[in-house]
């Protein structure tokens, strides 16, 4: 089984740098992928990590510890369109679907 | 095109009622999946097709019944649900279950679906 935990809410402020953490516990590990989901919207594909390191996107970068079981999400230069949900999921095996986080609420104050 | 759509939008149906919800894409991904979403919550896998052929059904009761007519369309027929099935239901395909690197599934945007 898998057991992946994030924090439930976050609040930043527009313009500032914001890093949403998940740790994951599971039997196998192929891939670890971040997902923005807007409120009552589907969740958008921001990015996959499945090496060790950092891996950027413009104002988005993730980054992965396989050793650790540690992934965070780093947002720079936060904008007002940033609130969202921010979805941690994890793939165990090669070719199997991956599941969510519990995910993370961000709102950005002006 | 690079979209997944569902239709439709919104459903309220009663706990006797017959519906089906419907998801199309055309990028010629050959995996699609159906995931249920309660508010504030994470998606949950329900079903997953791979070329056609239901591969993963996560003990989904009954009532919920998929259906995938050729590799474009993905169909989940909804029969005497319960008030507590009330939820966002998302569809999402992926080129097929077994990419390599850097992909993501594509979401659609979803069916409300209320059962009163």
């Amino acid at each position: 089984g898998q057991n992946i935990d994030q924090p439930t809410e976050m609040t930043a402020t527009e313009g500032a740098i914001v890093q949403i953490n998940c740790t994951y516990q599971t039997s196998g590990f192929n891939g670890l992928f971040w997902y923005q989901q807007h409120a009552g919207e589907a969740p958008t594909f921001l990015s996959y990590n499945v090496l060790d390191g950092l891996e950027e996107k413009g104002r988005f970068s993730s980054f992965l510890s396989r050793s650790k079981g540690y992934s965070y999400l780093l947002l720079k230069e936060l904008q007002m369109k940033d609130s969202a949900s921010y979805l941690c999921a994890v793939r165990e095996n090669y070719g199997q679907n991956f599941v969510f986080g519990p995910g993370t609420r961000l709102s950005v104050l002006p | 095109d690079t979209e997944v759509t569902q239709t439709p939008k919104h459903l309220v149906m009663g706990m006797t009622n017959k519906k089906s919800l419907k998801c199309e894409q055309h990028m010629g991904h050959r995996a699609m999946y159906w995931y249920k979403q309660k508010a504030k919550k994470p998606p949950e896998l329900m079903f997953v097709y791979s070329y056609e052929k239901l591969s993963i059904n996560e003990s989904v009761p009954s009532r919920f019944s998929p259906e995938c007519p050729n590799s474009s369309l993905l169909n989940l027929h909804l029969h005497a649900l319960q008030p507590e099935d009330s939820a966002l239901y998302l569809c999402a395909s992926s080129q097929d279950r077994w990419e390599g690197a850097n992909y993501g599934y594509t979401f659609g945007s979803g069916t409300r679906l209320t059962v009163v």
